[in-house]
């Protein structure tokens, strides 16, 4: 079966750590994303790849850096984390065409203290 | 920009209702469309999907069909269950230019028994 796997489910970091949030997908897809869900505000874009060592900022960058050494695997890097990045993250992946729909990994929802 | 509105929530409904979820999106050219659903718990996973104007997308009882000329993607039950209980995203994804889907602030359904 086809996923898209994060790391960690849940986890509780203090602030000013540095954090990172580990995505790995098994598709060959050439696509990776990283958002973030918070309620009310549904989901936003943080960081996107489009190939191995691309990356773009999304909508919300800021605070946040990503790495891609390989193709599968698209890493979230909090420098400096702050209380106002506790929040669900979720990664994704798809296919370059358009008509490709994200696969989702479970989420990680991230708590600083 | 792009944007996708849909219709705030919780939407309560009794089992076998009859359900309606708006969305409308602003976007240049013609975009591919998405229904994603989120139970508690878990990641995002695909519902349906159109690609260009008037196709219907259908899974699971679930139906939507894309209208250019009101740019509009209506979800659509004709009896909804129990299980049907989760959040319904409403997403866009452009041909061309950043193919990163933008998504709805999602709506919340409940049925009741």
């Amino acid at each position: 079966d086809v996923k898209v796997t994060q790391s960690s489910r849940y986890l509780v970091k203090r602030t000013g750590e540095k954090v990172f949030l580990e995505c790995v997908q098994d598709m060959d897809h050439e696509n990776m994303f990283w958002y973030r869900q918070d309620p009310g505000l549904g989901l936003r874009l943080i960081y996107f790849s489009y190939d191995v060592k691309m990356k773009e900022k999304g909508d919300i960058p800021e605070g946040y850096s990503v790495s891609r050494e390989k193709k599968e695997r698209f890493s979230l890097i909090l420098e400096s984390a702050s209380t106002n990045q506790t929040s669900m993250y979720l990664c994704a992946s798809t296919k370059t065409a358009s008509a490709y729909g994200y696969t989702f990994g479970s989420g990680t929802r991230l708590t600083v203290v | 920009g792009n944007s996708v509105t849909q219709m705030e929530g919780p939407v309560t409904l009794s089992e076998e209702a009859f359900l309606t979820i708006n969305c409308t999106y602003t976007a240049t050219g013609y975009p591919s469309l998405f229904w994603y659903v989120q139970y508690p718990g878990e990641g995002l996973q695909l519902l349906l999907k159109a690609t260009k104007a008037d196709d219907k997308g259908s899974n699971k009882g679930f139906e939507a069909t894309y209208r250019k000329e009101t740019t509009s993607f209506h979800l659509e039950k004709g009896s909804v269950q129990v299980s049907d209980s989760a959040v319904y995203f409403c997403a866009l994804k452009r041909l061309t230019g950043r193919r990163a889907l933008t998504f709805g602030s999602g709506t919340r359904l409940q049925v009741q028994p």
